[in-house]
């Protein structure tokens, strides 16, 4: 089925630094591909998406684009924010049909 | 406002006895989803919804059961029977033809 894989954490960095977290994936298709971000004692909140290859997902800063040659869905940000202290989740339905995502294990962002 | 509304949000439990955490949408999904996830962890899925009165075993339901009486709620029972219950417990919900799933704000439960 279809998998997802991200780098370990934590990434520390300091304020207005750049940000990267790679984010790989194995799937059959192309499925639309997600990042969520989970704030200390929340759930998960989903960030941004992409439906389809080559599509770049934005939101807050934040940017992601399928691509489908090298199956990645990395998570950029010019400038990080100390409330960007977050853990970042990359993730995929885990099969078609049926919306039910698998997701990576978290890359914790300090 | 439409949302996932989880409770309680901390809940503590003594060894032998079943809790059961409550879970409600109002954004009309059919989807409907149970996650577990443990300190430094990602998600495991423990049971999945699809439709009213029909459920799924999630790769981890060993030791839950859950009911779909109606749309809107997906109730888990954390029953004696699972060993290591202490974790914090995420509900999520999505439109079954949609794509993103939403989620509570989680409930954390711990054995003591």
């Amino acid at each position: 089925g279809n998998s997802v894989t991200q780098m370990e954490g934590p990434v520390t960095l300091s304020e207005e630094a750049f940000l990267t977290i790679n984010c790989t994936y194995t799937a059959t298709g192309y499925p639309s591909l997600f990042w969520y971000v989970q704030y200390p004692g929340e759930g998960l909140q989903l960030l941004l998406k992409a439906t389809k290859a080559d599509d770049k997902g934005s939101n807050k800063g934040f940017e992601a684009t399928y691509r489908k040659e090298t199956t990645s869905f990395h998570l950029e940000k010019g400038s990080v924010q100390v409330s960007d202290s977050a853990v970042y989740f990359c993730a995929l339905p885990m099969n078609t049909g049926f919306q039910k995502l698998v997701f990576g294990t978290g890359t914790r962002l300090l | 406002d439409g949302g996932i509304t989880q409770s309680p949000k901390y809940l503590f439990r003594k060894e032998g006895q079943n809790v059961t955490l409550s879970c409600e949408q109002n954004l009309n999904h059919d989807a409907m989803y149970w996650y577990r996830q443990d300190p430094g962890q990602g998600l495991r899925l423990i049971y999945y919804s699809q439709i009213v009165n029909d459920f799924q075993k999630g790769d981890i339901a060993e030791g839950y059961s859950v009911s779909r009486e109606k749309k809107e709620s997906f109730p888990l029972t954390v029953t004696s029977a699972q060993k290591n219950p202490t974790a914090f417990y995420l509900c999520a919900s999505s439109p079954t033809r949609g794509t993103e799933a939403f989620f509570g704000q989680g409930t954390r439960l711990t054995v003591v």
